[in-house]
């Protein structure tokens, strides 16, 4: 059983670029969540997918987008880069959305995003 | 929004037992209280987690005020390998799934 997956490992944009992370959910794992850490900080919840929806959302804004799979693998999308946008970005898999919220979630080892 | 406070950091020594304290005063009757630790250059890992209460699992123990306004986490035995950022955290449902993350108790471990 492989366990969650994260690619790049690290990527470095300027500001005003696009970027794209990609992550792959544990086996048999449907749901996904998207997580972003800055330096120091908690992470910060940015959105959740199942089935290829999203079903829940932070205070993130629409530049942040997500898109999940047929596999269930996942994409984070951020548009129109900022600095403060350089964190580590993390996903989680879950067995499906009401297990993810009274289980556990699997965490992949993050994304670290420099924008200069 | 629900949100959890956390000390900074704590220290404990080797072999003795720890008690992470978190407060989640704004939290409603349906949201449930996990506790992930992260390691450094790793993603979070999952330890426990309840909703009204006491648990026991074999990594730690997890005591929920009667109110639920706090929790406590219990590492019975503190070792060196326990050195980490322990994060209280709520799963909400309003409308949709989400995740809060408080800002993380640093755990030192002395020898």
């Amino acid at each position: 059983e492989t366990g969650v997956t994260q690619s790049p490992t690290h990527l470095i944009k300027t500001r005003g670029q696009q970027v794209t992370l990609r992550c792959s959910s544990q086996s048999g794992h449907n749901t996904v969540s998207w997580y972003q850490q800055a330096l120091g900080q908690g992470p910060q919840f940015i959105f959740q997918y199942y089935r290829e929806e999203e079903n829940g959302r932070g205070n993130f804004p629409p530049r942040f987008s997500g898109l999940q799979f047929p596999n269930y693998s996942s994409e984070l999308n951020v548009n129109a880069l900022e600095l403060d946008d350089s964190a580590l970005y993390l996903c989680a898999s879950s067995l499906d959305p009401s297990s993810g919220y009274y289980n556990e979630q699997f965490f992949g080892p993050g994304t670290r995003l420099t924008v200069l | 929004d629900a949100k959890t406070t956390q000390p900074n950091s704590m220290e404990s020594n080797e072999e003795e037992p720890v008690h992470l304290p978190c407060n989640h005063s704004t939290i409603s009757g349906t949201d449930y209280i996990h506790w992930y630790r992260q390691l450094p250059s790793q993603g979070p890992e999952y330890v426990i987690h309840g909703l009204t209460s006491n648990v026991n699992n074999r990594m730690a123990s997890l005591a929920i005020a009667e109110d639920r306004k706090s929790s406590t986490l219990i590492l019975h035995r503190a070792t060196l390998r326990d050195a980490a950022v322990y994060y209280c955290i709520l799963r909400v449902f309003t409308g949709g799934f989400k995740t809060i993350f408080g800002a993380g108790t640093r755990l030192f471990v002395k020898a």
